[in-house]
């Protein structure tokens, strides 16, 4: 059974910090991974969307990277500024034509001015 | 820009009431799906549709029924509401995309209360 676990659950950073947001997962035959971002109550908007073919993804000031062989994927931040302050959470889609994500409890970032 | 839309943004019900979640999307997506979004456990798929007319089960269908009778509505039941139901609950739509990489854009929410 996939299995998506995001460390830490909470983090504090001062502004201008670059971070790394964890995302790892049990079983490695994944489609692809989504990363998202949650504002208090807002629904999930879509940051960066890895298939399962590449090693990283960029938007901005913001980068994904993906090893499937270890489970693992990593957000990065660079720059952080207090409007970066929300919750984070990666998804994995476990198979083609399937729609079926499995998310991660995501991690919540505070990024203090 | 409406995207999804989700109503009511609230509902407090009792225990053994039934009420119906509108989730509308104007994007055209053919995947429309429903989570419940609960402390610590993540969201967690319900129900979804591959397209008009069509619905399938998620990893939490149970209390639950659904139906997509157009395209850009996906419509979420409870049948007799139990305080386990308590929770927030997000919809979201997708194109169809042969190598399944298409992001999917979501509601702001329902938060239902039962009592």
């Amino acid at each position: 059974k996939q299995e998506v676990t995001q460390i830490p659950a909470a983090l504090s950073v001062p502004e201008g910090e670059n971070l790394v947001l964890n995302c790892s997962f049990t079983d490695s035959a994944i489609y692809n991974l989504q990363w998202f971002r949650q504002d208090p109550g807002k629904g999930l908007t879509s940051l960066l969307l890895i298939q399962s073919s590449q090693r990283e993804q960029t938007s901005g000031r913001l980068n994904a990277s993906l090893d499937k062989s270890s489970g693992r994927s990593t957000l990065y931040i660079a720059a952080s500024q207090p409007g970066d302050s929300a919750t984070y959470l990666c998804a994995v889609l476990r198979g083609s034509g399937t729609y079926k994500y499995i998310f991660g409890t995501g991690t919540r970032l505070k990024v203090l001015a | 820009n409406a995207g999804v839309t989700q109503t009511p943004k609230f509902r407090v019900l009792k225990t053994g009431q039934s009420m119906t979640l509108l989730c509308a999307q104007d994007m055209n997506h053919e995947y429309m799906y429903w989570y419940r979004q609960d402390p610590g456990m993540g969201l967690r798929l319900i129900h979804y549709s591959v397209g008009e007319g069509t619905t399938a089960k998620g990893e939490v269908p149970d209390g639950y029924n659904v139906s997509r009778l157009k395209k850009q509505n996906f419509l979420l039941g409870l049948e007799s509401a139990a305080p386990s139901q308590t929770s927030v609950y997000f919809c979201a739509s997708s194109y169809w995309d042969r190598l399944s990489n298409q992001p999917q854009h979501f509601g702001d929410g329902t938060r239902l209360s039962i009592l």
